[in-house]
C-alpha cells in the first residue's frame, strides 16, 4: 500500500534558525496537504498543493511539490517558539484513486528559546 | 473555517464496556466523515472512512465487528468501541471533508483509556 516517509522524525532547533522537513510518497500523489499538532491537541490545516512543482508561501512558511509529485517539503525561516509542534504531511494517491488521505510519520520540531 | 466537534473529548471505561464516539460537522454537510486513531509521538492512521447512508470503507486490519461506525446524516458520524481492551486506548480523531473541496477539517480528538 501507499507509504508516506518524513525525515527527519525530530529537530530541536534554536531559536531563529532555520528548519525544514521532507515529505516523500511511494507513490504519485493527486496533491499534498500540510497540518500542524500542538502537544495535546489535533492537526490544524495547514496549506494544500496540487500543481507538480508548485511553491506556496505562508508568511515564514515555504511549501513545494516535486516536480514528479512525489515529494514535498516544508521550510521555517528564522523558527519561533509558536513554531513547537509535529508537522505532518499528507496526500491522497493519483495510482491508487484512494481519496482518503494517508499521513506521513510526522516531523515533531521542537525550539529552544 | 469549518468546525468539527467530537464528543466525548475524554472518555476512561473499564474493560469490556462499548464507548460511543461522536463527531459533528457543525457548519457544513459532510457526506464523508474519516475516522483516525494516534498512538502517542506517532502519526495519524486511518480506520476507516464513513459515507454518509451506506456502509463504511475499513482499512485493512481494522475490525468491522469492533469498531463499529455508523453515519446517519450529513453531519454526524459515530465510532462505537465495543468490548473495549486497553491496547484499545488511543487519540481517536475524526475528519470531515466538504462537497466542495479536499481539505479535510479535523475534530479535537477524544482521549480513551481503556483500564
Amino acid at each position: 500500500g501507499q507509504q508516506v516517509m518524513q525525515i527527519p522524525q525530530y529537530q530541536h532547533v534554536q531559536e531563529g534558525e532555520d528548519f525544514t522537513t521532507y515529505c516523500n510518497s511511494s507513490t504519485t500523489l493527486s496533491n499534498i496537504q500540510w497540518y500542524k499538532q500542538r502537544p495535546g491537541g489535533h492537526p490544524v490545516f495547514l496549506i494544500q498543493l496540487v500543481k507538480s512543482g508548485e511553491v506556496k508561501k505562508q508568511k515564514r512558511l515555504t511549501f513545494q511539490f516535486g516536480e514528479a509529485k512525489k515529494n514535498s517539503s516544508l521550510h521555517i525561516t528564522a523558527t519561533q517558539t509558536t513554531d513547537v509542534g509535529t508537522y505532518f504531511c499528507a496526500g491522497t494517491s493519483l495510482d491508487t484513486g484512494r481519496r482518503a488521505l494517508t499521513f506521513g510519520s510526522g516531523t515533531r520540531l521542537q525550539v529552544q528559546p | 473555517g469549518a468546525v468539527v466537534s467530537q464528543h466525548p473529548s475524554r472518555v476512561i471505561c473499564k474493560s469490556g464496556t462499548s464507548v460511543k464516539i461522536e463527531c459533528r460537522s457543525l457548519d457544513f454537510q459532510a457526506t464523508t466523515m474519516f475516522w483516525y486513531r494516534q498512538f502517542p509521538k506517532q502519526s495519524l492512521m486511518l480506520m476507516a472512512t464513513s459515507n454518509e447512508g451506506s456502509k463504511a470503507t475499513y482499512e485493512q486490519g481494522v475490525e468491522k465487528d469492533k469498531f463499529l461506525i455508523n453515519h446517519a446524516s450529513l453531519t454526524l458520524s459515530t465510532l462505537t468501541v465495543t468490548s473495549a481492551h486497553p491496547e484499545d486506548s488511543s487519540f481517536y480523531i475524526c475528519s470531515a471533508r466538504d462537497v466542495a473541496g479536499n481539505e479535510q477539517f479535523f475534530g479535537p480528538g477524544t482521549r480513551l483509556t481503556v483500564l
